[in-house]
């Protein structure tokens, strides 16, 4: 059965630094991998997602994230955090099609610091 | 308004009461999931509507839960004799065949629920 674990539950940070949040996935078929982000008092948004060819992929907001079949990791990162950047990030595996729903991780919840 | 819509925001109801909640999709999207999420636990899915396929519902965690969808679009998630446990965010979220495709869903503000 697919899963997600995203290792750190919190992230502190100071705003201009880097980020990395981690995810790692168990999925029996080639993957598709998302990032999304909850900002407080919102709903999901999709950052970013990885379906095949590049294993470096860009989204928005300045996030990019790679896939690593190897280590069956598709970690986040951003080179230089804003205080707006604090929010729940959740990791997720799923199909694209059929029916096999999205399976997210348990979210890191990410601090920004002056 | 153009998103998926959830009602209601937040619900508070005591232990032992039934509970519906409603979510209206984006307009034209066939299918249709619930999650829960839970303090610490991340995102729990629930069930998940296609079109007039049977739903999944290999998420329910009990049959206290229940999950209809009329007519291919609003949907009603229905808690039974709810506890304590029971409290969370319930998300709904939607998408079409094409958004699907591409990997993307589109995901309400959620039911606060809390029960005492």
């Amino acid at each position: 059965a697919q899963s997600v674990t995203q290792p750190d539950i919190h992230i502190t940070v100071s705003e201009g630094a880097s980020l990395e949040l981690r995810c790692n996935y168990s999925y029996g078929a080639t993957p598709y991998l998302f990032w999304y982000v909850q900002s407080p008092g919102q709903g999901l948004q999709l950052l970013l997602k990885y379906f095949s060819g590049d294993t470096l992929v860009q989204g928005i907001k300045g996030f990019e994230a790679e896939f690593k079949r190897s280590q069956s990791s598709f970690n986040l990162r951003k080179p230089s955090v804003h205080w707006s950047d604090a929010a729940e990030y959740f990791c997720a595996v799923g199909a694209l099609s059929g029916n096999t729903p999205l399976v997210f991780g348990k979210g890191t919840r990410l601090s920004v610091i002056a | 308004g153009a998103g998926v819509s959830q009602s209601p925001s937040n619900k508070v109801t005591e232990k032992g009461k039934d509970v519906e909640l409603r979510c209206d999709p984006i307009s034209g999207h066939t299918a249709l999931y619930w999650y829960r999420q839970s303090l610490g636990q991340g995102l729990e899915f629930l069930i998940y509507f296609q079109g007039n396929s049977a739903p999944d519902k290999s998420g329910l965690p009990s049959d206290r839960f229940s999950a209809e969808r009329t007519g291919g679009s609003v949907s009603t998630l229905t808690i039974q004799r709810t506890q304590q446990e029971d409290s969370a965010v319930y998300l709904c979220a939607s998408s079409s065949i094409q958004d699907r495709a591409r990997g993307t869903i589109y995901f309400g503000e959620g039911s606060w629920l809390t029960v005492v």
